[in-house]
């Protein structure tokens, strides 16, 4: 089942904060949040695990409700260089399965 | 460290051939995955290896498409023959063998047939 992450779209003006979430069904046993600009293979954000954890990176953090099997990524004071789209990728089994990903959110940064 | 090589960067064909995409996984990785990226669908996956052996082939959408992993740092996916609906984006990426670890995607393969 493909998570369902909202909002599809966002547009900020530079310095403004975003909240992007991700929703599963199924009880999942990671999220991993992917950054994809125009052209380019997605990169790298966090990994979250069950156990509804924390984590942060510079002005980036996301965290994982395990009760509600959501996941949500925090993008603080929002620089240009964060445009692009942001997946997250569900496993649901604890070894490296292939991870489902949701459609995508679109976030652009205005100066 | 070098990440995922990928390889053609482009392909351009035409329906009725046959088409070849290569990756390299990034070294000590035991895992390798295969997806593939359209506007409509989104990424999805479509094989993935662990210590070369194929483990979940369900997202292959048809017998036209076949992937292999003869060693541990060569996997191919091949179409055969393709179809203008397989234009897309294919993403070959690996993890390491641990629990908890994410995928790291090569640059990818933007194929276009005719």
């Amino acid at each position: 089942q493909q998570p369902v992450q909202s909002p599809q779209a966002v547009i900020l003006r530079e310095g403004e904060d975003a909240v992007i979430n991700c929703s599963s069904s199924k009880a999942l046993y990671s999220v991993h949040w992917y950054r994809q600009k125009h052209g380019e293979a997605p990169v790298f954000l966090m990994i979250l695990l069950k156990g509804g954890e924390q984590k942060g990176h510079d002005k980036i953090s996301a965290s994982f409700n395990e009760k509600k099997q959501q996941s949500s990524l925090y993008l603080t004071a929002s620089q240009l260089s964060y445009s692009g789209t942001y997946f997250c990728g569900t496993e649901i089994g604890g070894g490296a399965d292939g991870l489902t990903f949701g459609k995508g959110t679109h976030l652009i940064i205005q100066p | 460290d070098a990440g995922v090589i990928q390889s053609p960067r482009h392909e351009v064909t035409e329906m009725g051939q046959e088409v070849t995409l290569r990756c390299k996984p990034i070294s000590g990785h035991d895992y390798l995955f295969w997806y593939r990226q359209t506007m409509m669908r989104g990424l999805e996956l479509l094989i993935y290896f662990n210590n070369n052996v194929p483990i979940d082939d369900s997202g292959m959408p048809e017998d036209r498409f076949s992937a292999k992993m003869p060693n541990a740092s060569f996997s191919t996916l091949k179409i055969q023959p393709s179809e203008p609906r397989d234009s897309a984006v294919y993403f070959c990426a690996s993890s390491q063998p641990r629990t908890g670890e994410t995928q790291y995607f090569g640059p990818g393969t933007r194929l276009l047939v005719l």
